[in-house]
């Protein structure tokens, strides 16, 4: 099946900071989703980017199809943007496989 | 729109207990999914439905049941819990359309069993 994994699994940050997450894939794929897992555990969808490249405020992310990765971009840290990061790819309809995540802590 | 909404939010059961948890979504979505987490991981499937009166067999099947009578409502069943069944449930729908596949989670369940 589909590995994913997901780099760095751990990033500390002064707040203001800018950072890179990553997500590497080991098969084709025509699903990928971002969520963010906030400190109460709710899953909260980031982006759903199969290919190219989007913006949602401080946030974007792009996926290179091709080369199998996708990236996702914070600017100006908040620490509200502490939690876990999760990269989710998959085939179709059924199975969305999940990287371990990585967890983003944003300090004041 | 609530979304996609589960019942109970926590729940301690037993070992040997059974329990159902409730998943609905008002977005007449097709898919609906059941996925477990344990700590420090990602989430795994359990059972998928890709709709009414169809379910299917996910990565971690074994000990649970499900059933999808309404198109609304995905069942999330543990017949007889063990304590390797302590976790988070996350249910999740989808649709196709302009966004395939795109799942969208609800809040979980927070399950020990002890």
């Amino acid at each position: 099946g589909i590995q994913v994994e997901q780099s760095p699994p751990d990033l500390i940050l002064q707040e203001g900071a800018n950072s890179t997450l990553r997500c590497n894939f080991s098969d084709s794929v025509n699903n990928l989703q971002w969520f963010h897992q906030n400190p109460w555990g709710q899953l909260i969808n980031l982006f759903y980017i199969p290919s190219g490249t989007k913006q949602n405020g401080r946030l974007s992310a792009t996926t290179v199809a091709t080369e199998r990765y996708s990236l996702l971009y914070i600017s100006s840290s908040q620490t509200t943007d502490s939690g876990v990061y999760f990269c989710a790819v998959a085939e179709g309809a059924q199975k969305l496989v999940f990287g371990q995540g990585t967890r983003l802590t944003i300090n004041p | 729109n609530a979304g996609v909404t589960q019942t109970p939010k926590f729940r301690v059961l037993k070992t040997g207990q059974s329990m159902t948890l409730l998943c609905a979504q008002d977005m007449n979505h097709e898919y609906m999914y059941w996925y477990r987490q344990d700590p420090g991981m990602g989430l795994r499937l359990i059972h998928y439905s890709v709709g009414e009166g169809t379910t299917a067999k996910g990565e971690v099947p074994d000990g649970y049941n499900v059933s999808r009578l309404k198109k609304q409502n995905f069942l999330l069943g543990l017949e007889s819990a063990a304590p390797s069944q302590t976790s988070v449930y996350f249910c999740a729908s989808s649709r196709p359309g302009l966004a395939l596949y795109e799942q969208y989670f609800g809040p979980g369940t927070r399950l020990t069993v002890t």
